[in-house]
């Protein structure tokens, strides 16, 4: 997990109740994305960014906001809460897709009540 | 729309045994295959990353096999150990984009 953290580890919400996951890396990897885990479905991916500005849509975008303003950052807006949000939270970093290993952070433990 | 399959689920093998974890996948234009491990409550680590190109690679007791053709890929542990436990996936690219797919993981535990 090296050069990716994640803030923060555990958080508890109530439904409705807005908040914003933190990434940050310290590679200067251009790709970051976010996925969930949750039992059963695997890790589905949710919002990616190749660049600076650039953000795209992935499997389950539903009910999460993201931004890239920088290299460093890609923070996972939750807008408006709700029960199905409850998972574990990964953020991804890597050069290329293509070419290059992905690297992990730990995680956010997620519960929404 | 590519789709990732991990068989078995789940796997529990004695101390020393060699084992095969396999990944299929549906559509054979891959860039690159990768396998993880994810130890209980813990993030993704790589193991292994295979081109397209290649195939085949490996890492001190693991190795790695990628037939595109048949849109499949093995993970081979050689004399597991106690330590080996744990979650493993595969991941594939898909093809034109810039999405990850993964498969749900075979649970491995092995037994001292």
């Amino acid at each position: 997990n090296a050069g990716v953290t994640q803030t923060p580890k555990f958080q508890v919400l109530k439904t409705g109740q807005s908040m914003t996951l933190q990434c940050a890396q310290d590679m200067n990897h251009e790709y970051m994305s976010w996925y969930r885990q949750d039992p059963g479905m695997g890790l589905r991916l949710i919002h990616y960014s190749v660049g600076a500005g650039i953000t795209d849509q992935g499997e389950v975008p539903n009910g999460y906001n993201v931004s890239r303003s920088t290299t460093e950052d890609f923070p996972l807006r939750l807008l408006s809460a709700a029960p199905s949000q409850t998972s574990v939270y990964f953020c991804a970093i890597g050069s290329s897709i293509f070419t290059d290993t992905q690297y992990f952070g730990p995680g956010t433990r997620l519960t929404v009540l | 729309k590519q789709e990732v399959t991990q068989i078995p689920a789940a796997l529990s093998v004695p101390e020393g045994e060699n084992l095969v974890l396999n990944c299929s996948f549906t559509d054979s234009a891959i860039y690159n295959l990768q396998w993880f491990r994810q130890d209980p409550g813990k993030g993704l680590t790589s193991l292994l990353l295979i081109q397209s190109s290649q195939r085949e690679q490996t890492s001190g007791r693991l190795n790695a096999s990628l037939d595109k053709s048949s849109g499949r890929s093995t993970l081979y542990i050689a004399a597991s150990q106690p330590g080996d436990s744990a979650t493993y996936l595969c991941a594939v690219p898909t093809s034109g984009t810039y999405k990850y797919i993964f498969g749900t993981g075979t649970r491995l535990k092995v037994l001292a």
